[in-house]
This record gives C-alpha cells, structure tokens and sequence, in this order.
C-alpha cells in the first residue's frame, strides 16, 4: 500500500519550459489537491478535486493547470515555467470535505 | 478568504517540558481544524483534529483546544520528547479549502 506517490521527487526546469508533476493514490479518495510551499508563508492551496471528472482552483491557480481523469490520478501541469514557480509542491487527499488529509513526500522544484 | 495565524514560528524547550503552539482564523464558518508535523525532506503528517463542535481532544501527549468565540485554537504537546522536534502546522477548512498558518519550527533539547 504506497499511499500518495508523487514524481518526479526533484526537477530543475529552465523558464518557459513545460512539466508535468505526477500525484497518484491508492487509497481510493475521491479529494485530492495541489499544495505549494513556499520557505515562512506555509502550504497554499493550488487546485483540487472532489472527483474524476471535477476540478476547482484554490488560493493560488494561475500558471498552473489540473484535469483529473481518473480516482486515482490527479497530475498538475506547468504549462510556461517561471522563477516564481520554484517552490516545494505536494499532494493530499482526502475522503472528503472536512476529512484528514494524506500528504505524499513532494516534489522539490527548481525554474532558473 | 481564510487568513490563519501561527506563533511563535520557533520554539526551543527542555526534553520533558511541555510545548504550546498558537492558531488564530478569521472565517467564522470554518468548522474542521487539523495540525500537521512536518519532518525534513517529507510531507505533513496529520497529528490530531478537531471538529468545531468540540472544545478540546486529546491523544496520549498530545492534546488541541478551541475556542470557536474567540476564534483561535491551540496544540499542547506534553513530556516532550527529541523526536517531537519538526515543524508543525496548524490548518482551517470550511468546505474544499484548507488553509495553512505558517509553521511553529519546535527543537527539543536533550
């Protein structure tokens, strides 16, 4: 049971360059969501998703897309990479709303 | 939107003495508050949870309060051992959105 699996685990990424950061669970969790952290301002809230087929942004979505096809995966994609993306992303998920949050190990992101 | 406090953003107490961190949020709707302990180089772990229509739980040293009044709540670790030292979190949800303070970077000396 590997819980949150999260790839690449680092990345070095030149601007304007395009990525896409893998998130998948197998704990069967219809949420899931994007956090980044950034060094003092805590996690902040990318996207989520409360199910295959449905997405919403958070407090910090732009530059940033989400499609989530499937339960199990739900991949966050950088489509133009600037400076200001570099930052240590991780994903969670949840049974629900108001639910625990399961974190995987994230995936430290570097844009020069 | 959600604003969340955390002090103090470091904390160095005595092995065995006890730990106090500090919440504060600004949305009154908000009824789902977790702490998380983050180790280096991992993610945030879940510690413990409480639900706006409880004032306090506890789980063996660990312990969290709130007061829905003055909207602020706390976590209270006791006996505090070397391996509490991390960075925890404090968080607010109402609905999809959980909302993170800032860390409270805790050492515990030996």
């Amino acid at each position: 049971n590997a819980g949150v699996t999260q790839t690449p685990k680092f990345q070095v990424l030149k601007t304007g360059q395009s990525m896409t950061l893998q998130c998948a669970q197998d704990m069967n969790h219809e949420y899931m969501s994007w956090y980044r952290q950034d060094p003092g301002m805590g996690l902040r809230l990318i996207h989520y998703s409360v199910g295959a087929g449905i997405t919403d942004q958070g407090e910090v979505p732009n530059g940033y897309n989400v499609s989530r096809s499937t339960t199990e995966d739900f991949p966050l994609r950088l489509l133009s990479a600037a400076p200001s993306q570099t930052s240590v992303y991780f994903c969670a998920t949840g049974q629900g709303f108001g639910q625990p949050q399961h974190f995987g190990d994230g995936t430290r992101l570097s844009i020069l | 939107g959600e604003n969340v406090e955390q002090h103090p953003s470091t904390l160095s107490v005595q092995e065995g003495d006890s730990a106090v961190i500090k919440c504060t949020y600004s949305d009154s709707a908000s009824n789902y508050f977790p702490w998380y302990k983050q180790e280096l180089g991992k993610g945030p772990q879940l510690i413990i949870d409480i639900r706006s229509n409880v004032g306090e739980k506890k789980d063996q040293r660990i312990a969290v309060t709130l007061n829905k009044t003055a909207k602020h709540f706390s976590l209270h670790i006791t006996e505090t051992q070397p391996e509490d030292s991390a960075v925890y979190f404090c968080a607010a949800s109402r609905g999809g959105q959980l909302t993170f303070g800032s860390g409270t970077q805790l050492t515990v000396l030996p």
